[in-house]
Parts: C-alpha cells; structure tokens; sequence
C-alpha cells in the first residue's frame, strides 16, 4: 500500500499570499495518478487537480499542481478568503488507492 | 448534469444492518466506476472500494475487505454498501463518488454524503 505524507498538517496564512501544500509518497506513483482534492467544513470533497498536474473542470488557474514520482505539490498563487480549506492528496494508480491526512490551511 | 444522490442520514444499534445507496445521473451509469470513501468524524478520507456497474467488477480496499459489502443495480443506476452487522465505529460519513477517466481515474463527482451513526 502507497501511505501519502501530507505536510504541514495545518498552514496559517492570509489572504492575497501564497500557500504551498506537500504531499510524499512511500513509493513512486505510477503514471503521476495524483489528485487534489479540496473540502470544506460540512462540505463534500471537490477535484481540484488530476494527473499531478491538470486541473479539473472550472478550477481557477491560481491552483496549480507538480511534481511526479514520490513528491507532489499543490501551490494555491494567491490565497482568496473561499480557499481557507483541508486539502487531499490521493493516488489512483496502485491499488488500495489511498488519500495523504490532509492539509488544513487556516486564516492567519 | 452529472449528479450522484445519496440515500438519508441513518441511525442504527450496534449489531444492527443496514444498506446505503447512490444513484447516479445524468451520465451513462454503467461505463462509469463508482468508488465508497469513508470519513470519520473529524478524520480525512478512507477509500473503501470500487465498482464497475457494467460488469460487477469490484475491488476492496484491505482494510474493508470482509466488512462491507460493495454492489449496484444498473437497471436503476444506484450503486450500494451495506453491513451485516455494524459497529459504533462504523459512525461517519460515507461518500459515493465517479472515476473519471476508467479504472485509474480521480474522483471527479462526489455524491453528498450518507451519515451513519451506530449508537445503543
């Protein structure tokens, strides 16, 4: 099984500035079949970003993913009151597919 | 437009069964996978199992293998989980959500969640 490392657990910032999600791999990612998901409180989880780098139908393009192998990257530009948020890393590509324990990225 | 509806908050005994749907529309149901994640209460997400409605196939999650049990009806487009027996520590919220992109997709529509909670 392919255990995701999500870091920082939790990132204090503000709005306007840029916020940089990690998420480590215990074994390379096949094919770069990396996900970002986004969840806000009492809310369902929402595709942000798919194959590490492409981002999902209607994502702003403040939202931007990289990386391959076992380090991945989600990189929120410039931070909007509406991307206060825990974020998901998630690999498809091996079998039990398996979510990192998220980000969550705080008001500072 | 793609939609997954989830069947109703659930409060169920200790030993007790019980079965959980999502229905899916708007897109053809059986060409789709359609994945079961739990949350916890105030945990992140747990990949249970997939399935193909097309042809039953389906995939456990080690960690579920045994304790739930995957399936769907694709005459009317709903996919199921259900337990024989639960447990209090089954109470969380359950997530139907689509695969896009065949059998090694991301998730790309979420059902918007059935919470179950187990409690004598």
């Amino acid at each position: 099984e392919i255990v995701l490392t999500q870091s920082p657990a939790t990132l204090s910032l503000s709005p306007g500035e840029r916020a940089t999600l990690s998420c480590r791999a215990s074994q390379s990612v096949s094919s770069s079949y990396l996900a970002w998901y986004q969840q806000k409180p009492g809310q369902t989880p929402r595709l942000l970003i798919y194959g590490a780098s492409s981002r999902a139908t209607g994502i702003p393009d403040r939202f931007s993913g990289s990386g391959s192998g076992t380090d991945f990257t989600l990189t929120i530009s410039r931070l909007e009151p509406e991307d206060f948020a825990v974020y998901y890393c998630q690999q498809y590509g091996s079998s039990p597919w398996t979510f990192g324990q998220g980000t969550k990225v705080e008001i500072k | 437009e793609v939609q997954l509806a989830q069947s109703g908050a659930e409060v169920k005994k200790p030993g007790e069964s019980l079965k959980i749907s999502c229905k899916g529309s708007g897109y053809s149901f059986t060409t789709y996978w359609i994945a079961w994640v739990r949350q916890m209460p105030g945990k992140g997400l747990e990949w249970m199992g997939i399935m193909y409605p097309g042809d039953s196939d389906i995939r456990y999650s080690p960690s579920f293998q045994g304790q739930v049990t995957i399936s769907a009806d694709k005459s009317i487009s709903t996919a199921y989980v259900q337990w024989s027996s639960l447990k209090a520590s089954d109470t969380a919220m359950y997530y139907c959500a689509r695969l896009a992109l065949g059998v090694a997709g991301p998730f790309d529509y979420w059902g918007q969640g059935t919470l179950v909670t187990v409690s004598s």
